[in-house]
């Protein structure tokens, strides 16, 4: 069955430094997301993605982050200087269509960051 | 704004013992509510979609029903196995409707 991948699954960083996060998502699917979860929290919508650009973002999408597609299978995001704040666990998802059918969403197992 | 709250927060089963999870929703025009399952340090596992009042969805021991306000997860003679905890989104028309906004969950425990 199709499924989506991560990698790392866990990355541990020191405060200031760059990381990137990295996500294969189902073949077929066309509409790509990042979702973060703290410990103890909420799952917290970060970005969308489709045809090549942002197509929504939240407002913790700061200038820090950054979304990129660099080949046909890989979905990366980068956050370019870590804080405190961003330890938490970072999901990749994605969808089949944008539409009102087929816009399940399937999440990825995760890659916990821990900023130090 | 959009809001998910779900309730009990935590509940606690004993094998066979049947129950429901509670979501309610407040958002610009739904179009859709999602279940999922995250077990711990796991992603979210998708179950169902419901997208209009009166609609149901079953899988395994598990039924999900959908009103203007709020949807119900039911199990029926769940097994430890069920232990996890269920998490409720909805998606709107407002914005970038793609996004999922999520409930906190209900964790779930069902001892034998």
């Amino acid at each position: 069955e199709p499924e989506v991948t991560q990698t790392p699954s866990h990355q541990v960083t020191q405060m200031g430094q760059e990381v990137i996060l990295r996500c294969v998502p189902i073949s077929n699917h066309l509409y790509f997301y990042w979702y973060r979860q703290i410990l103890g929290q909420k799952v917290e919508f970060l970005v969308s993605f489709y045809n090549n650009e942002i197509s929504e973002k939240s407002e913790i999408f700061d200038d820090q982050f950054s979304v990129e597609r660099p080949d046909g299978s890989n979905f990366t995001l980068k956050i370019r200087s870590t804080k405190l704040e961003d330890s938490a666990m970072y999901f990749c998802a994605s969808s089949e269509s944008p539409g009102l059918v087929y816009n399940e969403q399937f999440f990825g197992p995760g890659t916990r960051l821990t900023v130090l | 704004e959009d809001q998910v709250t779900q309730s009990p927060e935590a509940l606690r089963l004993q094998e066979g013992e049947s129950s429901s999870l509670n979501c309610s929703y407040t958002v610009s025009g739904l179009r859709g509510l999602f279940w999922y399952r995250q077990d711990p340090g796991k992603g979210p596992e998708f179950l169902f979609t419901l997208y209009s009042a009166g609609e149901e969805k079953e899988k395994e021991r598990l039924k999900a029903t959908l009103t203007k306000k709020e949807s119900f997860l039911h199990i029926t003679a769940p097994k430890p196995e069920d232990s996890a905890t269920y998490l409720c989104a909805v998606q709107g028309f407002s914005g970038g409707y793609n996004k999922l906004i999520f409930g906190a969950g209900t964790r779930l425990a069902v001892h034998p």
